[in-house]
């Protein structure tokens, strides 16, 4: 079984420019999340989709950040303008979307973003 | 708000020694637990989780209690190996249509022959 892919892997970006992750899930996951993992920090979870549905975006930096999981499958988050504290590995992850139920998040490698 | 605080690292330990990696959660309610594997170059695994209080997770030779007295859920190994070297991350949830994880800050293992 295909794990959660993510590309790019690596991105080196100047302040303010823009830049965009995607996700692919694992086939037939309903639910995809995006975690912001700070260096020596854990993950903070940005944005949850159900199907094409958000289900919680309450740390989202909204003013700068934007996502989208068009047709419930595969999901792109964008930053316009990045700062230097958007340095970050950037985690996709899904889970099957068991209603009320605990899924197993299953994550992918992740993107490293780099701001000067 | 929910929390989880683990030791820090990085633990460095000798082959076939005993671990313990320290972690304490802070939630309303009754979460589930977890403790996430993230080998170098790797994405984030899962490697156990419990459920309810006094449940035990286990896999590969680690095992974690939910012991909802003191609000934790320590890692522990009986004999580590150099390949389990890794950063190894505690985690919460409180499950329900959110399922959000909220990780702690992650412990570095380095494990030498």
């Amino acid at each position: 079984e295909a794990g959660v892919a993510q590309s790019p892997r690596y991105k080196i970006i100047e302040k303010r420019q823009s830049v965009a992750f995607w996700c692919n899930p694992i086939s037939g996951h309903a639910t995809l999340y995006w975690y912001q993992q700070i260096l020596g920090q854990g993950p903070k979870l940005l944005i949850q989709f159900q199907n094409n549905g958000v289900v919680d975006d309450s740390q989202l930096p909204k003013d700068r950040f934007s996502a989208e999981r068009l047709k419930g499958v595969d999901s792109t988050l964008k930053i316009q303008p990045a700062k230097l504290e958007d340095s970050a590995v950037y985690l996709c992850a899904s889970s099957v979307g068991s209603a009320g139920g605990l899924d197993t998040q299953y994550f992918g490698p992740g993107t490293r973003l780099t701001v000067l | 708000g929910n929390s989880v605080t683990q030791m820090e690292g990085p633990v460095t330990l000798s082959e076939e020694a005993f671990l313990t990696i320290n972690c304490t959660y802070t939630a309303t309610g009754y979460p589930s637990l977890f403790w996430y594997v993230q080998y170098p170059g790797e994405g984030l695994q899962l490697l156990l989780k419990a459920t309810k209080a006094d449940d035990k997770g286990s896999n590969k030779g680690f095992e974690a209690t939910y012991r909802k007295e003191t609000t934790s859920f320590h890692l522990e190994k009986g004999s580590v190996q150099v390949s389990d070297s890794a950063v190894y991350f505690c985690a919460l949830s409180k499950g329900g249509g959110g399922n959000k994880l909220t990780f702690g800050t992650g412990t570095q293992l380095k494990v030498e022959l």
